[in-house]
């Protein structure tokens, strides 16, 4: 199974940038690269995903290292209601679109 | 419509009864998801359906018994349940279970307490 692996947390000042990195060295090369976020009390949402080429849609942007074993998920102005678990997750198995969960960062956002 | 409406929000049952968890989208999506998951841990997969059709089982136990009725419609079945099994129980849809890269769709998830 490919894995990920992520810092168990981090800090971040509101409306400042924020970069949360993943690492994924045994990525398959038909594998996508997902992100989601968790807010307290509620399902996942999903945020953003993308295979080889950097992603930007209105919630974040993604940016895939040239050798996909690593990306980072870029939240351009952190505000508190960003404050979420955010997962990092490879699409598993090769033939299908299963998302196995890994134990994600947990983002505080300070005001 | 672009959303996954679980219900109930929150259960709680005894260890002798029979309930179910109900899932459902309307927005065309061919592939749907239970999912499980405990206090502080990310969520675990438990069922997947493709096309109306259990595609995955990921060895749970028979006291969880899913049924897929129809492409919006997706439910969970419990019974004789054991207080272990308290926890957030997500659904979600997708676009495809077969095809790559397409995003799921939570809901909010059913809180269930197995007292």
């Amino acid at each position: 199974d490919a894995k990920t692996t992520q810092p168990n947390s981090m800090e971040s000042n509101e409306e400042e940038p924020v970069h949360l990195p993943c690492n994924h060295s045994t990525i398959s090369g038909t594998d996508y690269i997902h992100w989601y976020r968790q807010l307290p009390s509620q399902g996942p949402e999903y945020v953003i995903h993308g295979l080889t080429s950097n992603v930007n849609n209105r919630m974040a942007s993604l940016a895939i290292a040239e050798d996909r074993k690593s990306s980072t998920l870029i939240l351009h102005r952190a505000t508190l209601r960003d404050a979420a678990v955010y997962y990092c997750i490879l699409n598993y198995g090769g033939a299908t679109n299963k998302l196995i969960f890994g134990t994600g960062t947990l983002l505080a956002v300070q005001p | 419509d672009t959303e996954v409406t679980q219900t109930p929000k929150h259960l709680v049952m005894g260890m002798t009864n029979k309930k179910s968890l109900k899932c459902e989208q309307h927005m065309g999506h061919r592939a749907m998801y239970w999912y499980k998951q405990k206090a502080k841990k990310p969520p675990e997969l438990m069922f997947v359906y493709s096309y109306e059709k259990l595609s995955i089982n990921e060895s749970v136990p028979s006291r969880f018994s899913p049924e897929c009725p129809n492409s919006s419609l997706l439910n969970l079945h419990l019974h004789a349940l054991q207080p272990e099994d308290s926890a957030l129980y997500l659904c979600a849809s997708s676009q495809s279970f077969r095809e790559f890269g397409y995003g799921y769709t939570f809901g909010s998830g059913t809180r269930l307490t197995v007292v």
